[in-house]
């Protein structure tokens, strides 16, 4: 089974900073990758599909790349609402893994 | 619209087992693949299985195989999920989540149900 490893686990950023967080399977996964983002107390939130579809109603500061085996999500420029904790989930085929997350704090 | 509504807070002894249900409306419940995830307090997510309510056929992670059983009553529109021999590695939010491959798998989900908090307790 593929794991995922996410980096950083946590990171501290100014507003209007370039975010990004690395995903890296241990397998090839092809594109069959997610991003979610997950505020305090809150279900988590679809934010990227396929490794780079956006999700319907997600703005447009956030964008994801990668195929294979190493993925990338970046927040192009942070806002105050984007603290939260970002997770990847590889989904080709089950277990359905999650990376271990990325907590991002306003600086 | 799409609804996924969990059963309330259980509070279980250590090897007890718990049973969840996510009672789901306003779409064919057959139709959709569902999913189970766990989140320990702090930590991370943690996928536990999927269910094929069409048919009943499941796939678990290998970490609760043997422990878990996901079941369908496609009468009620609901799905369960039980897990036994509980330790308090088991505490954690539990969520449904349905696929939203409509009709086959995709492995992206589309709607949460609000979480079910298990604590595991002496």
């Amino acid at each position: 089974d593929a794991q995922m490893t996410q980096s950083p686990s946590s990171l501290s950023a100014s507003v209007g900073d370039r975010v990004t967080i690395t995903c890296r399977a241990s397998q090839d996964i092809s594109n069959h990758l997610a991003w979610y983002q997950q505020k305090p107390g809150k279900v988590p939130k679809l934010l990227i599909y396929a490794a780079s579809n956006l999700q319907s109603g997600v703005p447009s500061r956030f964008s994801g790349s990668g195929f294979g085996t190493d993925f990338t999500l970046t927040i192009s420029s942070l806002q105050p609402e984007d603290v939260a904790t970002y997770y990847c989930q590889k989904y080709n085929n089950a277990p359905l893994t999650f990376g271990g997350g990325t907590k991002v704090e306003m600086k | 619209q799409v609804q996924l509504v969990q059963s309330g807070a259980e509070v279980k002894k250590p090897g007890a087992s718990v049973k969840l249900s996510c009672k789901t409306s306003g779409y064919n419940l057959t139709n959709y693949y569902m999913h189970w995830v766990r989140q320990a307090p702090g930590q991370g997510l943690e996928w536990m299985g999927i269910i094929n309510p069409s048919g009943g056929r499941t796939a678990y992670a290998q970490k609760i195989q043997g422990r878990v059983t996901m079941t369908t009553d496609t009468s009620t529109g609901t799905i369960y999920m039980e897990l036994s021999s509980l330790t308090s590695e088991d505490t954690a939010m539990y969520y449904c989540l349905r696929d939203r491959g409509g009709g086959g798998y995709s492995g992206i989900p589309d709607y949460w149900g609000q979480g079910t908090l298990v604590t595991v307790s002496s």
